[in-house]
């Protein structure tokens, strides 16, 4: 199957400070990739669409200014947490879809972001 | 907005029983849904999908059942093992503007007592 590697895994910021998660699909093409949120317990929850070389599409809710995605080759997704705050302490991961038809997205490792 | 509803939130059930998990989703265009498992800490790993062209698929002792007019699908597990202990969550695609994505369900822990 495709691989998606996240990194940081774990990451530990102070508030007010910016962390940048990055997603990578090591051997596919991925134009479309999705970023979700999971916190203690719950569902994934989908924040946002990265396309390829094209802006971001946020889910309701989801503030662009504050969660900068950036899809700039077709292998490499970023998000950035700008001005972390506690409650953006959270399980955020990446996931992408093969070229085609809806189907089977591959996930990524995860990060969890936990903000002092 | 498009959701999707997955019960039971909890699940025990005794090794060798079966197990059964309910979604319902609200998009009438949806076609394709799939079941992930999760163990704690780690990424989500699919273990089933159904297209809306099936009404059932079956692989080894999970199977998954589609039923488009109501709108809902289930998994179901047979001879259940503690390893299958973890939670899953259930997903429709929906479609959003230039792409698809998968929206998930709130989730079923799933705890398989020896």
């Amino acid at each position: 199957g495709a691989v998606v590697s996240q990194h940081p895994s774990w990451v530990i910021c102070k508030s007010g400070t910016s962390v940048k998660i990055e997603c990578r699909s090591l051997d596919f093409q991925a134009t479309t990739m999705f970023w979700y949120r999971q916190f203690p317990k719950q569902s994934l929850m989908l924040m946002a669409t990265s396309n390829e070389g094209s802006k971001a599409t946020y889910e309701q809710g989801v503030e662009k200014d504050k969660f900068l995605i950036n899809h700039a080759s077709l292998t490499l997704s970023t998000l950035t947490v700008t001005s972390a705050h506690p409650e953006d302490s959270s399980f955020y991961i990446c996931s992408a879809p093969l070229a085609g038809e809806v189907g089977e997205l591959f996930f990524g490792e995860g990060s969890r972001l936990t903000v002092l | 907005g498009e959701n999707v509803e997955q019960h039971p939130s909890t699940l025990s059930v005794q090794e060798g029983d079966s197990a059964v998990i309910k979604c319902t989703y609200s998009d009438s265009a949806s076609n394709y849904f799939p079941w992930y498992k999760q163990e704690l800490g780690k990424r989500p790993q699919l273990i089933i999908d159904i297209r809306s062209n099936v009404g059932e698929k079956k692989d080894q002792r999970i199977a998954v059942t589609l039923n488009k007019t109501a709108k809902h699908f289930s998994l179901h597990i047979t001879e259940t093992q503690p390893e299958d202990s973890a939670v899953y969550f259930c997903a429709a695609s929906i479609y959003g503007g230039a792409t698809n994505k998968l929206i998930f369900g709130t989730g079923t822990l799933l705890a398989v007592q020896p």
